[in-house]
């Protein structure tokens, strides 16, 4: 039962546009969502995150979008940059509405693997 | 500020054997994870912490213990280790709130 998906395994754009990164969850409980950045043979870096009573947040270059009613939520980067080039995950917990341990658990997504080129 | 280590960063084990994988942050976070990635499969939790004392599973803790007896270390270990075994082993730590899971580097397990 894969609660979070992200169903492009990879996504390619010129350097200059945008990347969009979409990421899709089932369960309602979830009430907090996080983008990480994974280089090769590296530990998943933050981003970016959002509550479930925010809609949008913004930091710098990164955008993250969230829509409740279709349990849907995107990264939007702008402008993209070589160096953007990794593996991007979303993952969600249910921190809030489930109780405080809950917050400790996190599900991923499978991962977008971003190209951006020069 | 070192952040989240774990050791060994690779590690070749026999079907069988046993083993305890390090983690240690320096960031006095209480919540701290340890993932497992697979090709495909994204990252999967094996178990968390809360707090020193406090432990639970995640989605696939099978073949796995912890313990959390200091707020800084989170070892997870190895009972008996098998094939399906292998793979990139991630230590996590956050202090919770709307902050993000800090990631340690990884361990490669190979269990041949």
């Amino acid at each position: 039962d894969q609660q979070v998906k992200q169903n492009s395994p990879s996504l390619s754009v010129q350097e200059g546009r945008i990347s969009i990164l979409n990421c899709d969850y089932t369960n309602s409980m979830f009430d907090y969502f996080l983008w990480y950045k994974k280089y090769p043979a590296e530990g998943p870096t933050f981003l970016i995150s959002i509550s479930s009573i925010k809609d949008k947040n913004e930091d710098g270059r990164f955008t993250v979008f969230l829509n409740k009613s279709a349990k849907h939520l995107s990264l939007h980067i702008v402008p993209s940059q070589p160096g953007d080039s990794a593996v991007y995950f979303c993952a969600a917990s249910a921190g809030t509405n489930a109780g405080g341990t809950s917050y400790g658990k996190l599900t991923f997504g499978q991962g977008t693997i971003l190209t951006v080129h020069p | 500020n070192a952040g989240v280590t774990q050791t060994p960063k690779f590690q070749v084990l026999k079907t069988g054997q046993s083993m305890t994988l390090q983690c240690a942050q320096d960031m006095n976070h209480e919540y701290m994870s340890w993932y497992r990635q697979d090709p495909g499969m994204g990252l999967r939790l094996i178990h968390y912490s809360v707090g020193a004392g406090i432990t639970d599973q995640g989605e696939v803790p099978n073949g796995y213990n912890v313990s959390r007896s200091t707020t800084e270390d989170f070892p997870l270990r190895l009972l008996s280790a098998a094939p399906s075994q292998t793979s990139v082993y991630f230590c996590a730590s956050s202090r919770g709130g709307s902050y993000g899971y800090t990631f340690g580097s990884g361990t490669r397990l190979t269990v041949v």
